[in-house]
């Protein structure tokens, strides 16, 4: 079936520590798409890309890098200078056609100790 | 800049009875798309129904339907003959019709459902 997977589901980290979080689609999607989502609160975009290659920031892109070397992979990493980020990390992917409707992965729960 | 406001932080509905979700925009885009997605407990979010600001009539999918007031800026869903299992949060998401993904979300309603 295709999908997107997020991993790891939960992730602990120290302070100062870089952590990856993975986001694979198999839906030949072209758009990729990384939201933060804090309790309480919508989501917000990290950082979207719409082509291999190729990415941009989005609303709250401060503290956090991706990379698009291949059209099924968008990987974050949160880095040390992420003020915050202890959230629940969603991972979408879109085709871009009809409505664009986002299809999203399971999400990813980072909690920093 | 687009916004988008859920008056409604959450709502007991009772099984089998209709429930109505609150959600207004504010955008100066002429041309925009309108979603809803829903939130169960283990995190991922399922897409509900869209409407786009030029149709002409409300969409429904289902058990869903969208009770689209333009002029109000408003884009309320509606969920029918509630079952158990549409416990969860809901979110409403406005987008441009020139960005593609880039969905501004509202802070959504937790919606529980009693036999």
């Amino acid at each position: 079936d295709g999908g997107i997977t997020q991993s790891p589901k939960y992730l602990f980290r120290k302070e100062g520590q870089n952590v990856t979080l993975s986001c694979e689609q198999n839906l030949n999607h072209d758009a990729m798409y990384w939201y933060r989502q804090d309790p309480g609160q919508g989501l917000r975009l990290i950082y979207y890309s719409q082509i291999v290659n190729d990415f941009q920031k989005g609303d709250i892109a401060e503290g956090y890098s991706v990379s698009r070397e291949k059209k099924e992979s968008f990987p974050l990493t949160v880095t040390s200078a992420q003020k915050n980020p202890t959230a629940f990390y969603l991972c979408a992917s879109t085709s871009g056609q009809q409505t664009g409707e986002l299809f999203f992965g399971e999400g990813s729960r980072l909690t920093v100790l | 800049a687009q916004k988008i406001t859920q008056t409604q932080p959450g709502m007991f509905v009772q099984e089998k009875e209709a429930v109505t979700l609150d959600c207004t925009y504010d955008t100066s885009d002429p041309s925009y798309g309108l979603f809803w997605y829903k939130q169960p407990s283990s995190g991922e979010m399922i897409f509900l129904i869209y409407q786009g600001s030029y149709d002409q009539q409300n969409a429904t999918e289902g058990r869903y339907s969208l009770n689209f007031q333009k002029a109000r800026k408003s884009a309320n869903l509606v969920i029918s003959a509630s079952q158990l299992g549409d416990s969860a949060m809901y979110f409403c998401a406005m987008r441009s019709t020139d960005s593609w993904g880039k969905l501004q979300f509202g802070a959504g309603t937790q919606v529980v459902v009693t036999p």
